[in-house]
């Protein structure tokens, strides 16, 4: 069926370190949705990306949706402890939405 | 303005019985979806409400239900509980027509921690 893989599952990294995490999906999606979960908090919205091949930044975050639209990256610069929290890529795919497995982010301060 | 309201926050309950969660959108927003969250299997898309009709289904056994009244609140009910469904659920709310649309921004609320005895 449907996945949505994202790896690495855990990354730690010493604060000031950039951090990428890759989602994959089986099939195309619409669009790719990105969110940020604090350990013990809910996911809060990050970014929503639609068109092929769309990159986007927030500050130090940058996104992108690939060409195919079946795969997409997070990327942070000069990770900071604010940082800490697990991502979570999304999209919808047919009548179902799916989301990624998440990566978990540690920063070493 | 007020978030994502979800009751109850945590409950207990027994193998068996039933629970039906409660989830108050943001004003003005018409899109409810829910999701469940356990350690095992991640995040896991429930259903998706729209205008009190349910647009989508995830991949859930028939015991997992839910509706949508006309101020947008939405319920989920699981029947006949089972030590597996002991999970986060989760609801978020859209201003747009749903999950597939662009331009979208999805507010989560707080979750409802149930665990199942």
């Amino acid at each position: 069926g449907q996945q949505v893989m994202q790896i690495p599952q855990y990354q730690h990294v010493q604060e000031g370190e950039d951090f990428t995490t890759y989602c994959n999906s089986s099939t195309t999606l619409s669009n790719i949705q990105w969110y940020k979960q604090r350990p013990g908090g809910h996911p809060v919205f990050l970014i929503q990306l639609v068109k092929s091949g769309e990159v986007k930044k927030q500050k130090r975050l940058t996104f992108q949706f690939g060409e195919a639209k079946k795969n997409s990256s997070l990327h942070i610069t000069a990770t900071q402890t604010t940082d800490v929290g697990t991502y979570f890529c999304a999209g919808p795919a047919g009548n179902q939405f799916y989301f990624g497995t998440g990566t978990s982010l540690t920063v070493i301060p | 303005k007020a978030g994502v309201t979800q009751t109850p926050r945590y409950l207990i309950k027994t193998r068996g019985q039933q629970v039906t969660l409660s989830c108050s959108p943001i004003s003005g927003h018409r899109s409810v979806s829910w999701y469940q969250q356990t350690p095992g299997q991640g995040l896991q898309f429930l259903f998706e409400y729209f205008s009190e009709t349910q647009r989508n289904k995830g991949n859930f056994p028939g015991r997992f239900s839910g509706r949508q009244f006309s101020n947008s609140r939405s319920e989920m009910n699981v029947s006949t509980l089972e030590l597996g469904d002991s999970a986060l659920y989760l609801c978020a709310s859209s201003s747009l027509s749903g999950l597939r649309d662009s331009g979208n921004t999805i507010y989560f609320g707080e979750g409802s921690w149930l665990t199942v005895v």
